[in-house]
């Protein structure tokens, strides 16, 4: 059975600093990757998909990578801000093209000024 | 503006009596889902369906039921709702038949109290 871990489960950083999330998952055999923010008590926003072929995907100051092989995943955010303060969850997706979304627990940033 | 629509976004209620949370995206996607959020277990999916009349369980699909008569819309039906199904809930789309290559689209989120 599929597990996905996140580690860490929290993380403080000051302002300005580049951070590593990271993601890993027990069977290499997915079909995609999936990063996801979450503010309190909101919904999930999606943040980058990285297909199984690919090695990594770039949005803005965000950079995901994804290892299938050895199970992990990156989330590298530059230059932090304030406004990054959420929860990042990872999730990938499993048995087939129309499979389930397994989800991480997540990881709760907080970025102080 | 595209968009997944949960209601209601809060809601208590009492063991037994019967509660329908409507979910509707306007992005005319063909796969709709349900998850369920809890403390220490993250996000697990309960029903999802990859079109019209065609739904099917997830991983915690116990004491729910879901219907798909049109494409927009995916209601999520707890006929006797027990206080195990206290929660999180978020309803998701994304587009037509390649959800593998597709962003997962999500709701605010309902939070459900079942006392």
């Amino acid at each position: 059975k599929q597990e996905v871990t996140q580690i860490p489960a929290a993380l403080s950083v000051p302002e300005g600093e580049n951070l590593v999330l990271n993601c890993s998952f027990t069977d290499s055999a997915i079909y995609n990757l999936q990063w996801f923010r979450q503010d309190p008590g909101k919904g999930l926003t999606s943040l980058l998909l990285i297909q199984s072929s690919q090695r990594e995907q770039t949005s803005g100051r965000l950079n995901a990578s994804l290892d299938k092989s050895s199970g992990r995943s990156t989330l590298y955010i530059a230059a932090s801000q304030p406004g990054d303060s959420a929860t990042y969850l990872c999730a990938v997706r499993v048995g087939g093209s129309q499979g389930n979304l397994i989800f991480g627990k997540g990881t709760k940033l907080s970025v102080k000024p | 503006e595209a968009q997944v629509t949960q209601n209601p976004r809060y809601l208590i209620t009492v063991t037994g009596k019967k509660l329908t949370v409507t979910c509707s995206q306007n992005m005319n996607h063909e796969y709709m889902s349900w998850y369920r959020q809890d403390p220490g277990l993250g996000l697990r999916q309960i029903y999802y369906s990859m079109n019209v009349e065609v739904t099917d369980k997830g991983d915690v699909p116990e004491g729910y039921k879901v219907s798909r008569k049109e494409k927009r819309n995916f209601p999520l039906i707890l006929e006797s709702p027990s206080p195990n199904q206290t929660s999180l809930y978020f309803c998701a789309s994304s587009s037509e038949d390649r959800p593998s290559q597709s962003t997962q689209y999500f709701g605010p989120g309902t939070r459900l109290t079942v006392l």
